[in-house]
């Protein structure tokens, strides 16, 4: 079975731009969930998709929010880029129903 | 506040040592899962563990969670430099989907 897949892998943005990124789960996985990873923060939770919609939510602010598709793709957006933003953002998957994920191989976006 | 204190954060030692990773919460998790990651990329599921009390051995990996599923440690064996990376374990709560809680990770150096 192929891995998660994320897409881009690097992304260089500015101040105020706003970025999407993708994300294709394993093929049978029904969930998606988004993390932040930063050196000072570590992973931090962002948003859970199952079935096309939100079932769980981090606390971050509304400037990021994400969709799943009806073939369980997901996509993030994060609108009005901050220099805090700047970090690596994960997507895993699993199957809905346990609690073991499995995580993609990132996209480090990068808010100059 | 921190969910899950990993410890200890950083860890340099000699190839053929053994070496203990803890993660240590005040919570309780219905799993808890280890991974590895390589800087750039994703986690790498290690293990699982589900039951109180449960020990998982994977070559010269040993897992163990806790009985009152609270904590967990990873014991390597006889490191290798190809165990070099950074170990993170993350717990699963009932009824918080998709939402695994990260400790900061421990880095591991394994010296030749």
């Amino acid at each position: 079975k192929a891995g998660v897949t994320q897409t881009p892998r690097y992304l260089i943005k500015t101040r105020g731009q706003q970025v999407t990124l993708s994300c294709s789960p394993i093929s049978g996985h029904r969930s998606v969930s988004w993390y932040q990873q930063t050196p000072g923060q570590g992973l931090q939770f962002l948003f859970e998709y199952f079935s096309e919609t939100q079932r769980n939510k981090g606390n971050f602010p509304g400037r990021f929010s994400g969709r799943q598709f009806s073939n369980s793709r997901s996509e993030m957006n994060v609108s009005t880029l901050e220099l805090g933003d700047s970090a690596l953002y994960l997507c895993a998957s699993e199957n809905g129903g346990g609690e073991t994920q499995y995580f993609g191989p990132g996209t480090r976006l990068l808010v100059l | 506040t921190q969910l899950l204190e990993q410890s200890p954060q950083f860890l340099s030692i000699q190839e053929g040592e053994n070496l203990t990773v803890y993660c240590n919460s005040s919570s309780v998790f219905s799993s808890l899962q280890w991974y590895r990651q390589e800087p750039g990329e994703g986690p790498v599921l290690l293990v699982t563990v589900v039951t109180g009390g449960e020990v998982k051995k994977l070559k010269r990996l040993t897992f163990q969670f806790g009985d009152a599923r609270k904590d967990s440690s990873l014991h390597i064996t006889a490191a290798q430099t190809g165990d070099t990376g950074l170990y993170l374990c993350a717990g699963a709560r009932r009824g918080s989907q998709g939402n695994l809680i990260f400790g900061k990770g421990t880095k591991l150096s394994v010296k030749p």
